[in-house]
């Protein structure tokens, strides 16, 4: 099955500067790799996603981009704010199936 | 986006107890459904794919006596953890999608304390 690893697992920024949180998968056939920001007792909520015919994705302060040679993707955040604090997960489909990545717990200091 | 419900948020019970989840899709027909365990501080691990009328999938190592699923309706899936103890106790969400490879709702989620 499909393998998900991201890094890092805790990533500390101060207000306004960028993140970035890196992942790799194992299977060439996975086609969709969206990113989920979960806050403490709620559900995941999809911040942006990117197809596999598809090499960059943009949406204001977040962006993220795929190398489907090297199998990894990216996720960026530019100018953090506190509120952007919270575990973030990315996911790779395939089989019909989402595999998650063990997450990174972003904390954007004041 | 569309609505997937989660009922009930959070339920405590006796060990040896059986617990059921309930996971709605509001506003779509799904005709597969997936749900999810979350311990703390760790990632969502796949338990299982429930489809519509059949069987559903379970992943390696889940018990599929212990984590009853059904999937009676394209709105409506259902986890019942039998027998409970406290090891079963997590933070359980479902999800559901409109059509395959599409984006995935997830329910709000259900937090089982099993004393």
């Amino acid at each position: 099955g499909e393998n998900v690893e991201q890094h890092p697992s805790t990533l500390s920024v101060q207000e306004g500067d960028s993140a970035v949180i890196k992942c790799t998968y194992s299977d060439s056939a996975s086609n969709y790799f969206p990113w989920y920001k979960q806050e403490l007792g709620k559900r995941p909520q999809l911040i942006i996603d990117i197809r596999s015919n598809v090499g960059e994705k943009k949406d204001q302060r977040i962006a993220v981009t795929l190398n489907k040679t090297a199998k990894h993707f990216s996720l960026h955040i530019t100018e953090t704010q506190p509120e952007d604090s919270a575990v973030y997960f990315c996911a790779a489909y395939n089989d019909y199936k989402l595999s998650f990545g063990a997450g990174t717990t972003v904390t954007v200091r004041a | 986006g569309a609505v997937v419900s989660q009922h009930p948020s959070w339920v405590i019970c006796k060990s040896g107890t059986s617990v059921k989840i309930e996971c709605r899709s509001l506003d779509f027909q799904a005709t597969t459904m997936f749900w999810y365990r979350q311990f703390p501080k760790q990632s969502l691990m796949l338990m299982a794919t429930s489809n519509e009328g059949s069987k559903a999938t379970y992943e390696q190592g889940v018990e599929k006596d212990k984590f009853l699923i059904n999937h009676a309706s394209l709105t409506l899936s259902t986890l019942t953890v039998t027998s409970a103890h406290p090891e079963d106790s997590s933070f359980y969400i479902c999800s559901a999608a409109q059509g395959y490879g599409g984006e995935l709702f997830f329910g709000e989620g259900s937090r089982l304390t099993v004393l």
